[in-house]
């Protein structure tokens, strides 16, 4: 079981580039999850989705798009990167969004220059 | 969206208990009291939850106020490796689906 993988580890854009973050999880989870993190501060909810098929704005989706591709993998989109954007970006899977455990994955660092 | 509140950092030496507090006193019956923690350059790594009564597991104990509105994590014996930032998060129940992790509190466990 690998539990959640990110891809990729790392990624260095331009200003106005364009990215996918991918994420696929292995553990039969309903619900999965993108955060962002920056530095000294605490993860913050982007896009969720509860279920295949369903995706739903969290606490900071401006600049962002999700797909919910299958049950196993949620990519995020960055149409137009800004410095903004710089941070840690987490998946997380879980078996529903009711008060089950959350899996996250290793992260991946993205700074937009 | 029901919040939590945390100090900022807490100390504590080695082999010791450690007790982590989390207010959150507009908390509904339907929410779930979850701690997760954070190494550092990790994700987070779920920790335990519980919803009324108090609970055990291998990683620590979660103590649940009468009233809800307050728990508190308890380490057994900290060890250099459980240095991290810990959260505490209440995920609703049937309700609305937006998670709030805040800033959580930094352990610093000195040998």
């Amino acid at each position: 079981n690998a539990g959640v993988t990110q891809t990729p580890k790392f990624q260095v854009l331009k200003t106005g580039q364009s990215m996918t973050l991918q994420c696929a999880q292995d553990m039969n989870h309903n619900s999965m999850y993108w955060y962002r993190q920056d530095p000294g501060m605490g993860l913050r909810l982007i896009y969720y989705s509860a279920s295949e098929g369903t995706t739903d704005k969290g606490e900071v989706p401006n600049g962002y798009n999700v797909s919910r591709l299958n049950k196993r993998e949620f990519s995020l989109r960055l149409e137009s990167a800004a410095p903004s954007q710089t941070s840690v970006y987490f998946c997380a899977s879980s078996r529903t969004t009711y008060g089950y455990e959350q899996y996250f994955g290793p992260g991946t660092r993205l700074t937009v220059t | 969206d029901a919040k939590t509140t945390q100090p900022n950092s807490m100390e504590s030496n080695e082999e010791e208990p450690v007790h982590l507090p989390c207010n959150h006193s507009t908390i509904s019956g339907t929410d779930y009291i979850h701690w997760y923690r954070q190494l550092p350059s990790q994700g987070p790594e779920y920790v335990i939850h519980g919803l009324t009564s108090n609970v055990n597991n291998r990683m620590a104990s979660l103590a649940i106020a009468e009233d809800r509105k307050s728990s508190t994590l308890i380490l057994h014996r900290a060890t250099l490796r459980d240095a991290a930032v810990y959260y505490c998060i209440l995920i609703t129940q049937g309700g609305s689906e937006k998670l709030v992790f805040g800033k959580g509190t930094k352990l610093t466990v000195n040998p």
